[in-house]
């Protein structure tokens, strides 16, 4: 059954340094998303992404913040300059369409900011 | 502010039996709705989806929606250990193109 990818599971990195995290979506899906979770919050929406560019985006989402889709495959999430309160569970999601479509979750990148 | 609802439990239901999840929102015009299970440290699975008022059953999972009182729930028969874990709501929300999570439901199945 086709899933969601996303690498690493974990990543460790220290304040201010970039951190890209990576997913592939399901190859007949049109629609990426990318939530994060906090540890024991709920999951928040992030960003969505349609025909290469961004469709909606969250208060969170700032200029830190960046995501592309550099080849057929791949679908990523930058953080140019992390801060500590960027320590969270980060969830890639897809779906073929948006309002009427399901939408899966990859397994998540722990990330943590020391 | 657009919300999703859920009592965050614990909700606690013995083995066998019917547990009954529920789930408001505010946006009127939100179009469908989402339920997943989250095991502790792990992504939500989708477990249902639904956009048209009335019941939609999968197995052992019954999704019912409601526009009119904005109210989804999530019927889970034969309960099993199994299911016991975080249940999420989420809303496809109107003229947004993003997904709202309620903070979810813990579910505890007692043996």
């Amino acid at each position: 059954e086709p899933e969601v990818t996303q690498t690493p599971s974990h990543q460790v990195t220290q304040m201010g340094q970039e951190v890209i995290l990576r997913c592939v979506p399901i190859s007949n899906h049109l629609y990426f998303y990318w939530y994060r979770q906090i540890l024991g919050q709920k999951v928040e929406f992030l960003v969505s992404f349609y025909n290469n560019e961004i469709s909606e985006k969250s208060e969170i989402f700032d200029d830190q913040f960046s995501v592309e889709r550099p080849d057929g495959s791949n679908f990523t999430l930058k953080i140019r300059s992390t801060k500590l309160e960027d320590s969270a569970m980060y969830f890639c999601a897809s779906s073929e369409g948006n309002r009427l479509s399901e939408q899966y979750f990859g397994p998540g990148t722990r990330l943590t900011v020391t | 502010q657009k919300e999703v609802e859920q009592n965050s439990g614990p909700l606690s239901v013995p083995e066998g039996a019917i547990a009954s999840l529920n789930c408001t929102y505010s946006d009127r015009g939100s179009q469908s709705f989402f339920w997943y299970r989250q095991y502790s440290g792990k992504s939500p699975e989708l477990i249902m989806f639904i956009y048209s008022n009335g019941d939609k059953e999968d197995g052992r999972f019954t999704a019912q929606l409601n526009k009119a009182s904005q109210y989804v729930s999530l019927l889970i028969r034969d309960s099993q250990p199994s299911d016991s874990a975080t249940y999420l709501c989420a809303v496809f929300a109107n003229r947004d193109d993003k997904i709202i999570f309620g903070k979810g439901t813990r579910l505890h199945i007692l043996p």
